[in-house]
């Protein structure tokens, strides 16, 4: 499947808020994950269709929000009150779901957005 | 609980089979999928559900599971398969996703 197409990378101090946005033109569920430098993947939280739905990791639970603008099919990820810890890759990721007669529904993510650079940095 | 862990790293030989494991007890009851991450990339499906391959993922690629552990195996791994894996489960209790901390395969 073709990549999703992310913002570019940004730089910002301690404190600050960002919002990096994910072009999602098929109407599905979509998952943020973040990588920090040298370290393993990292879920955030999932948006609905609609944009009517969320569901956020609880370590993210009141800095972050995600948003959605069907118009445009653009998704977007704001992260607040930014720490130095919040430096890392933060992709986007559109979800699948599958019913299987032995477990039940499964999911998985595919295609990947390229990936967005988030440098916290006083 | 719904954490999955995996080991930091694996190695084989050129040509020889390896099995990359993820274990938890969410997953006797769910699925997980198989992402695989080339430096400075990002990651991409290898595998979901019971054995399921995307498009474009060679056949050497295949997945089992059995009791709390799902596999991930490469039946004749060849030097583009080195890279982190990780995988990825559903808490269907808290409608959370988790990943695994990755394993680095290295192929000798």
């Amino acid at each position: 499947q073709v990549q999703l197409v992310q913002s570019g990378a940004e730089v910002k101090t301690p404190g600050a808020s960002v919002k990096v946005s994910c072009k999602e033109p098929a109407s599905n569920w979509v998952h943020w994950v973040r990588q920090a430098p040298g370290q393993g993947l990292e879920w955030m939280g999932v948006i609905n269709p609609s944009g009517d739905g969320t569901v956020y990791a609880q370590k993210f639970q009141g800095r972050v929000t995600m948003s959605r603008d069907t118009s445009t099919s653009t998704v977007y990820m704001e992260l607040s009150s930014l720490r130095s810890d919040d430096t890392a890759v933060y992709y986007c990721a559109r979800d699948h779901s599958r019913l299987d007669t032995d477990m039940g529904r499964y999911w998985w993510f595919d295609p990947w957005g390229q990936g967005t650079l988030v440098t916290v940095s006083s | 609980s719904s954490e999955v862990t995996q080991d930091p790293a694996v190695s084989v030989a050129l040509g020889q089979t390896v099995r990359i494991t993820c274990q938890g007890d969410s997953l006797r009851s769910n699925y997980v999928s198989w992402y695989q991450q080339r430096p400075g990339q990002a990651p991409v499906l290898v595998m979901s559900g019971k054995n399921n391959r995307p498009s474009g993922i060679p056949d050497r690629f295949s997945g089992s599971n059995s009791g709390n552990t799902a596999s991930l195996t490469i039946t004749g791994a060849q030097a583009e398969d080195e890279a982190d894996y990780y995988c990825n489960s559903r808490d269907s209790t808290t409608n959370h996703w988790v990943f695994g901390g990755g394993t680095k395969l290295v192929v000798l």
